[in-house]
């Protein structure tokens, strides 16, 4: 089955806890991006990534790292969480970035 | 800058009562739009993609239709399970790496 895997799906950590949330496809998709979503913003671009070892800033990447060493897996590192990053995290992927198909389940981050 | 504004926040339906919904958007040149459905505690869940005014895609009880500067999901005849928050976004042709979301319409249908 076509899927974005992501893990954890609810995390409570404490600020300045690095922490590593991973996301995988498993349709050999060229594009992944992670995109956060509060309550009245919509979603916001953090990273995306055209294909292996190319990634970009979206939106609001500040605070955020990623990494894309393997097509398949594009993990989302916070080096030193702030209670503002509690939020829901969403993974998509999609084959070249001409559309956005597929999104994970969400990972539900509180940062205290 | 390129924005998507979607409304109503929210809106509630008697079962069979049809109505619409509106993305409206500013880019500086449209590659796409897209339309999702959001149950609570999941990912978006792709509908449709539009590229051109006039364009219109159809699926089940959900129809989407564009224009220059907006598109609408029309919902005919819901039922409860069309519940959902409904998200569009947009691709820009200058920048289609990114995807711009509006924040959603929270529909709850009735029986």
């Amino acid at each position: 089955e076509a899927q974005v895997t992501q893990n954890p799906r609810y995390l409570i950590t404490v600020t300045g806890k690095k922490l590593t949330v991973t996301c995988s496809q498993n349709m050999n998709h060229e594009y992944m991006s992670w995109y956060r979503q509060d309550p009245g913003l919509g979603l916001r671009q953090i990273y995306y990534s055209m294909n292996v070892e190319v990634t970009d800033k979206g939106d609001v990447p500040e605070g955020y790292k990623v990494s894309r060493k393997e097509k398949r897996n594009f993990p989302l590192i916070l080096e030193s969480p702030s209670p503002n990053q509690t939020s829901l995290y969403f993974c998509a992927s999609s084959l070249f970035g001409t559309d956005l198909a597929f999104f994970g389940q969400g990972t539900r981050l509180t940062v205290v | 800058e390129d924005q998507v504004t979607q409304s109503p926040e929210a809106l509630r339906l008697q079962e069979g009562e049809s109505s619409s919904l509106n993305c409206s958007y500013t880019v500086s040149g449209l590659r796409g739009l897209f339309w999702y459905r959001q149950d609570p505690g999941k990912g978006p869940e792709f509908l449709f993609t539009l590229y051109s005014a006039g364009e219109e895609k159809e699926k089940e009880r959900l129809k989407a239709t564009l224009t220059k500067k907006e598109s609408f999901l029309h919902i005919t005849a819901p039922k409860p399970e069309d519940s959902a928050t409904y998200l569009c976004a947009v691709q820009a042709v200058g920048n289609f790496n990114k995807f711009y979301f509006g924040s959603g319409t929270k529909l709850n249908v009735k029986p």
